[in-house]
């Protein structure tokens, strides 16, 4: 079965300073991943996914995320946070005809 | 795009009450759906993938006589969580697999979800 790490519990950067936020996959093909964002009590928002094709995905809100085969990784990144983008990020692995499994989060705190 | 409405989205109730929670595909049909629990702070776990029409399939360690799953028509599937208890209080968040024409449009959709308290 697939599952995902986040090897980052919690990452706290300065507004305007660049972010990356890691996760490692293991799937034995070809997986799809996504990445999300929850805000406090909220759903889930997707932020962008890859199936297949170009390695770097441009997603919503000015993050982009590339996977790496070699490193089983798909790591997030936005060259410049907003205050707005405190929240929690999941990284998320799915595959055709399975389920979707989590990895256990980053949450995100952005310094003034 | 495809929407997931998920309701209610908090509900406080009384030890030893059943709560119904549901969750509707607006404008495509679910075939599989998917019921999430999250603890504060904590991951999405997968309790269970429902489908259209049979018995659902429980993960290891949740109890399926505690978590009543009904999917049975392709917009709606319900979780129910019997003689809730304090320790059931949760996140509770259901998914459908999106299936389109082809993989860029495949994927998940969620529901907004629900917050259980049980007092």
């Amino acid at each position: 079965a697939q599952s995902v790490t986040q090897p980052d519990i919690h990452i706290t950067v300065s507004e305007g300073a660049s972010l990356e936020l890691r996760c490692n996959y293991s799937y034995g093909a070809t997986p799809y991943l996504f990445w999300y964002v929850q805000s406090p009590g909220q759903g889930l928002q997707l932020l962008l996914k890859y199936f297949s094709g170009d390695t770097l995905v441009q997603g919503i809100k000015g993050f982009e995320a590339e996977f790496k085969r070699s490193q089983s990784s798909f790591n997030l990144r936005k060259p410049s946070v907003h205050w707005s983008d405190a929240a929690e990020y999941f990284c998320a692995v799915g595959a055709k005809n399975n389920d979707m499994r989590f990895g256990a989060g980053t949450r995100l705190t952005v310094k003034p | 795009g495809a929407v997931v409405s998920q309701h209610p989205s908090r509900v406080i109730c009384k030890s030893g009450t059943s709560v119904k929670i549901e969750c509707r595909s607006l404008d495509f049909q679910a075939t599989t759906m998917f019921w999430y629990r999250q603890f504060p702070k904590q991951s999405l776990m997968l309790m269970a993938t429902s489908n259209e029409g049979s018995k659902a399939t429980y993960e290891q360690g949740v109890e399926k006589d505690k978590f009543l799953i009904n999917h049975a028509s392709l917009t709606l599937s319900t979780l129910t969580v019997t003689s809730a208890h304090p320790e059931d209080s949760s996140f509770y968040i259901c998914s459908a697999r999106v299936h389109g024409q082809g993989p860029a449009n495949y994927g998940y959709t969620f529901g907004s979800g629900t917050r259980l308290t049980v007092v």
